[in-house]
């Protein structure tokens, strides 16, 4: 079955500090990866995906994401964490033609 | 920049009555999808929708919910008899085609969602 798992729920950490948010996935083949934000009431937001290529994905707002294929994993990173980063983070990968999302990672970041 | 605009941003209906949420996609994106998020949990896809049919459907997406695009511009969902448990946000996303060969990897734009109450 495909499946994308984001293991944390929440992730805590202080403005200027590196931030990294999860995501594992099981999906046939060689899917499409990608990250989006969701603001509270907005609706999800692209933030960068992977297709081929240089494994470290560089993305809107400063983040950047790593793929790696052994792991299956797609972690979304960022060096220095802002406040206004806080929000809720999706992994999603497009195997075919849906896209299958993670159930979501919290960020908040501390002042 | 282009957004994806929904309406209305919050419908309330008594169960067993028939919904329907519009979307207008960015003006030159061929794709189209529905997905919804239950209070809480993760963002579920529903439906894809290409040149007038349905490309792809989850399990979720049973008679009781139909898409159309009715003109050049919206797009719709219709729950024809709402059910308590499709309280939920729905999002309408979007997205553009860029050459044949790599069809599918362009990025979903998002509208805002209707959050729709069912009673």
């Amino acid at each position: 079955a495909q499946s994308v798992a984001q293991p944390e729920d929440q992730v805590n950490v202080a403005e200027g500090n590196p931030l990294t948010v999860k995501c594992t996935y099981s999906v046939s083949g060689n899917p499409y990866l990608f990250w989006y934000v969701q603001y509270p009431n907005r609706g999800l937001q692209f933030l960068l995906k992977y297709i081929t290529g240089d494994n470290l994905v560089k993305g809107s707002y400063g983040f950047e994401a790593e793929f790696n294929k052994s792991q299956t994993s797609f972690h979304l990173k960022k060096p220095s964490a802002l406040v206004s980063d806080s929000a809720l983070y999706f992994c999603a990968v497009r195997p075919v033609n849906k896209f299958y999302f993670g159930s979501g990672t919290k960020l908040n970041v501390k002042p | 920049e282009p957004e994806v605009t929904q309406t209305p941003s919050h419908q309330v209906t008594q169960m067993g009555q028939e919904v329907i949420l519009r979307c207008v996609p960015i003006s030159n994106h061929l794709y189209f999808y529905w997905y919804r998020q239950i209070l809480g949990q993760k963002v579920e896809f529903l439906v894809s929708f290409y040149n007038n049919e349905i490309s792809e459907k989850s399990e979720i997406f049973d008679d009781q919910f139909s898409v159309e695009r009715p003109d050049g511009s919206n797009f719709t969902l219709k729950i024809r008899s709402t059910k308590l448990e499709d309280s939920a946000m729905y999002f309408c996303a979007s997205s553009s085609r860029q050459g044949v060969s790599i069809v599918g990897n362009q990025p979903q734009h998002f509208g805002d969602g209707t959050r729709l109450s069912i009673l």
